[in-house]
């Protein structure tokens, strides 16, 4: 199956710092990508979709401002969470579509300390 | 609206019993339908999926689905469990008008006991 990577795997900052997630599809082109976030012991909830050149469509209540997602070519799409706090410690995870199936990443564990 | 139930939110079967996870959905048109499990700590791996034709699905590492459009469900069954199977399943609607969304439910945790 197609293959998604993230990195970091996980990352602690402080808050008030940019934090930038990365998300690659390494073995297919993902025209659209989605970063999803994940709170303990709770269902994945999507953030955003992401195509490729062009800008990201966010969902109802997250903060475009706060979370930037950039999907410069068809393999890599980024996500940067701006000025963190500690509410934006999560697990993100980002997916790539081939074929009408999403094939997600491993995750990135935030702490925003 | 979308929507996906898992009625369950725990379960726990003997190591070799059999299991069923319950998902119900509500979509206004013919659905794409996946199981998804998560380990602690991990990204989401695909068990199955059904697009259409049959509507018993075989997925890997021994699970099945059955879609039933009569009751908008997509439950997922293995007839035998093993202690590795614990972790946390994932029933999950795509979205094809947009873009392949997924809408998820809220997960079942399922628990092996020897």
């Amino acid at each position: 199956g197609a293959v998604v990577s993230q990195h970091p795997s996980w990352v602690i900052c402080k808050s008030g710092t940019s934090v930038k997630i990365e998300c690659r599809s390494l073995d297919f082109q993902a025209t659209t990508m989605f970063w999803y976030r994940q709170f303990p012991k709770q269902s994945l909830m999507l953030m955003a979709t992401s195509n490729e050149g062009s800008k990201a469509t966010y969902e109802q209540g997250v903060e475009k401002d706060k979370f930037l997602i950039n999907h410069a070519s068809l393999t890599l799409s980024t996500l940067t969470v701006t000025s963190a706090h500690p509410e934006d410690s999560s697990f993100y995870i980002c997916s790539g579509t081939s074929n009408n199936e999403q094939f997600f990443g491993p995750g990135t564990r935030l702490t925003v300390l | 609206a979308q929507s996906v139930t898992q009625p369950d939110i725990h379960i726990t079967v003997s190591e070799g019993a059999s299991l069923e996870l319950r998902c119900n959905y509500s979509y206004g048109a013919t659905p794409y339908l996946f199981w998804y499990v998560q380990s602690p700590g991990q990204g989401l791996q695909l068990l199955l999926k059904y697009f259409s034709g049959d509507t018993l699905v075989q997925g890997i590492k021994g699970f099945e689905a059955e879609f039933k459009r009569s009751q908008s469900s997509f439950n997922l069954r293995k007839p035998s469990v093993h202690w590795s199977d614990a972790a946390e399943y994932f029933c999950a609607v795509g979205l094809m008008e947009y873009g392949n969304k997924l809408v998820f439910g809220a997960g079942t945790i399922l628990r092996v006991k020897s």
